[in-house]
C-alpha cells in the first residue's frame, strides 16, 4: 500500500515550457487535491476533485489545469510555465466518509518545481 | 472570511521540555480543526483533528490539542519534546458546504540537545 505517490520529485523548467505532474493514490479515495506550498504562506489549494471525471477550482487556479480520468489519478498541468509557479506541489486525497474538506487528508511527498 | 493564524514562525525548545504551538482561527460556525506535521522533504501527516465533543483531543506521537471556542484557539501541546519532533507544524481549519480548508503559514520547531 503505497498511499499517495507523486511523479516527478524534482523538475526544472524554462519559462513557457509545459509539463504535467502525476498524482496516484491506491486507497480508493474519492477526493483528491493539488496544493502549492510557498515559504511563509502555508498550503494553498489549486484545484480539487470530488470524483472521477470531475474537477473544481481552488484558491489559486490560474495557470494550472487538472484532469481526473481515473479515480486513482489526478494530473496537474502547467501549459506555459512562469517563474511565479516555482513552488513545491503537494497532492492529497481523502475518503468519502464525511463532507469534503472535513476528513483527514493524506499527502504525497511533493514535487519541487523550479521555473527559470 | 475564514483564516488561520500561527503567530510563531519558528520556536526552539530543549529536548525534554514542554511545547505549545499556537493556532488561532477565524470562522463563524464551529470549525473542523486539524494539526499536521511536515518533516523535511516529506508531505504532511495528520497529528490530530477536532470535529466536536471533548475539547481536548489526543493525537499521535504524544501530541494533544485543546479547542477553546471563547479564544478561537486550537493550540498544540506536548509535555516532553524529542529531537525527532523537529519539523514544521501546520494548523488548518475546514468547513462543510463546499470544500474550503485553510492552512496556517506553519511553525517550524527546532529542538536543541
Amino acid at each position: 500500500n503505497a498511499g499517495v505517490t507523486q511523479t516527478p520529485k524534482f523538475r526544472v523548467l524554462k519559462t513557457g515550457q509545459s509539463m504535467t505532474l502525476l498524482c496516484a493514490q491506491d486507497m480508493n479515495h474519492e477526493y483528491m487535491y493539488w496544493y502549492r506550498q510557498d515559504p511563509g504562506m502555508g498550503l494553498r489549494l489549486i484545484h480539487y476533485s470530488v470524483g472521477e471525471g470531475t474537477t473544481a477550482k481552488g484558491e489559486v487556479p490560474d495557470g494550472y489545469n487538472v484532469s481526473r480520468l481515473k479515480k486513482q489519478n489526478f494530473l496537474l498541468g502547467l501549459e506555459s510555465a512562469a517563474p511565479s509557479q516555482t513552488s513545491v506541489y503537494f497532492c492529497a486525497s481523502s475518503p468519502l466518509r464525511l463532507a469534503i474538506g472535513t476528513d483527514t487528508q493524506y499527502f504525497g511527498p511533493g514535487t519541487r518545481l523550479t521555473v527559470l | 472570511a475564514q483564516s488561520v493564524t500561527q503567530p510563531d514562525i519558528h520556536i526552539t525548545v530543549s529536548e525534554g521540555a514542554s511545547l505549545e504551538l499556537r493556532c488561532n482561527y477565524s470562522y463563524g460556525a464551529t470549525p473542523y480543526l486539524f494539526w499536521y506535521v511536515q518533516s523535511p522533504g516529506q508531505g504532511l501527516q495528520l497529528l490530530l483533528k477536532y470535529f466536536s465533543g471533548d475539547t481536548l483531543v489526543q493525537g499521535i506521537k504524544g501530541f494533544e490539542a485543546e479547542f477553546k471556542r471563547s479564544q478561537s484557539s486550537f493550540n498544540l501541546r506536548k509535555p516532553s519534546v524529542h529531537w525527532s519532533d523537529a519539523a514544521e507544524y501546520f494548523c488548518a481549519v475546514a468547513r462543510t458546504g463546499g470544500f474550503k480548508t485553510i492552512f496556517g503559514a506553519g511553525t517550524r520547531l527546532f529542538v536543541k540537545a
